[in-house]
């Protein structure tokens, strides 16, 4: 995957609560992004970065936010879990616009 | 608003024969594709790219097609292998946009049977 770890794999929470995942990457690359995956919609992008603290709201951003303090960290911290934010949310990174890498993924239930 | 989809969902193919996936897309401006493979359980993972100048690209056992005149993308699998099942998306994303990502496709599942 990459250089790419994301924390925790698997995370089950109640409604209401904030959840945040982590995105680690060994790569130093400069581009970082979040995308969740559902059923139907295949993958949409919620928040990325292009540097640190640099960072710009993707397709599906309501109820995300995002920051990034260190190039190889990016986080991702939804403020009041709801069900429909019951996903699996995979982070990118890229060293250009393109040809982006995947981490394993954070598979996220909100009970 | 103008997306990259797939033509079939799922795909069965026997062992040993060749695949073919495709993609439409609708954004004339975009310049570069790229084909995901992602299995059960993991995230995608690259396969190919080719950009928009290109009309062929051939890999390992892979080759890309573009066709910007009915824009029309497609992944040609030689001789399929078990390992190859999982499903497949294209993405699209245009040229020199600062932080512009990927635009996915919904996906092809690719089932080969030996």
């Amino acid at each position: 995957d990459a250089g790419i770890t994301q924390s925790p794999r698997h995370k089950v929470t109640e409604t209401g609560t904030p959840v945040t995942l982590r995105c680690h990457q060994t790569e130093n690359h400069r581009y970082m992004y979040w995308y969740r995956q559902d059923p139907g919609h295949g993958l949409r992008l919620i928040h990325y970065s292009y540097g640190v603290k640099d960072t710009d709201k993707g397709e599906v951003s309501d109820g995300y936010s995002v920051s990034r303090s260190k190039t190889e960290d990016f986080l991702l911290t939804l403020e009041s879990a709801t069900s429909s934010q019951t996903s699996v949310y995979f982070c990118a990174i890229s060293e250009r616009t393109y040809e982006q890498y995947f981490g394993p993924g954070t598979r996220l239930t909100v009970t | 608003g103008e997306s990259v989809g797939l033509h079939l969902p799922t795909l069965s193919v026997q062992e040993g024969d060749n695949s073919i996936i495709n993609c439409a897309y609708s954004n004339s401006a975009s310049d570069y594709f790229i084909w995901y493979k992602q299995e059960s359980g993991k995230g995608p993972q690259f396969i190919i790219d080719i950009r928009s100048n290109m009309d062929k690209r051939q890999g390992q056992r892979v080759t890309v097609l573009l066709n910007k005149t009915v824009k029309h993308l497609s992944l040609q699998i030689a001789a399929t292998q078990p390992g190859d099942s999982a499903v497949y998306f294209c993405a699209e994303n245009m040229a020199n946009q600062a932080g512009t990502a990927l635009i996915f496709g919904k996906g092809t599942t690719l089932s080969v049977s030996s």
